[in-house]
């Protein structure tokens, strides 16, 4: 069974700009978190789709959106990139989000860099 | 709001020795409890977890131990290996329902020497 897969692996923006990252989930798994990863602040919780609709959402702001497609694929966006977006996106994903029966499994991450 | 946190940022045990990481919680609404391992390059890989009406878990190599009275779990390698060098996350699960996520400590780098 195929593993969580995020592309691109790497991308370099500029202030500015906005980028789209994507995750495919396992198959058959219908929750997709994200997750920032940072040197300074380690992972952090961006949000979570079931269903194509967003479940959880954690602190961070507007400019960070994402959405899922009924095949359970997912994409997130961040608008008006700052500096401090640079980070490791990583994708997981769950058979239904309940972590009690159905750990997160994640991807090797999208390694974004803005200059 | 409440983090996860790890006593030690670097841990080096010898190829053959038993290594054990702590991490301390902060969140007694907590209910369940994962480590992960992270290679370098790489997503955190799922080890093992616990839930809490546990106090210990054994998988292979592998036991978590989980003391809810001091907020305190554990993850103890046996026998380390070189492939077990990696940052480990402890995390901690809690919400709602669905409308869980986890939020994961700061991580311990293992080294095994040779």
């Amino acid at each position: 069974k195929a593993g969580v897969t995020q592309t691109p692996r790497y991308l370099i923006k500029t202030r500015g700009q906005q980028v789209t990252l994507s995750c495919s989930p396992i198959s058959g798994h219908r929750s997709v978190s994200w997750y920032q990863q940072t040197p300074g602040q380690g992972l952090q919780f961006l949000f979570e789709y079931f269903s194509e609709t967003q479940r959880n959402k954690g602190n961070f702001p507007g400019r960070f959106s994402g959405r899922q497609f009924s095949n359970s694929r997912s994409e997130m966006n961040v608008s008006t990139l700052e500096l401090g977006d640079s980070a490791l996106y990583l994708c997981a994903s769950s058979l239904n989000g309940d972590s009690y029966n159905s750990p997160l499994h994640f991807g090797n991450g999208t390694r974004l860099t803005v200059t | 709001g409440e983090s996860v946190g790890l006593h030690l940022p670097t841990l080096s045990v010898q190829e053959g020795d038993n290594s054990i990481i702590n991490c301390a919680y902060s969140n007694s609404a907590s209910d369940y409890f994962i480590w992960y391992k992270q290679e370098s390059g790489k997503g955190p890989q799922f080890i093992i977890d616990i839930r809490s009406n546990m106090d210990k878990r054994q998988g292979q190599r592998v036991t978590v131990l989980l003391n809810k009275t001091v907020k305190h779990l554990s993850l103890q390698i046996a026998a380390t290996q070189p492939g077990d060098s990696a940052v480990y996350f402890c995390a901690e699960n809690y919400g709602p329902g669905s409308a869980r996520q986890l939020t994961f400590g700061s991580g311990t780098q293992l080294t095994v020497l040779p």
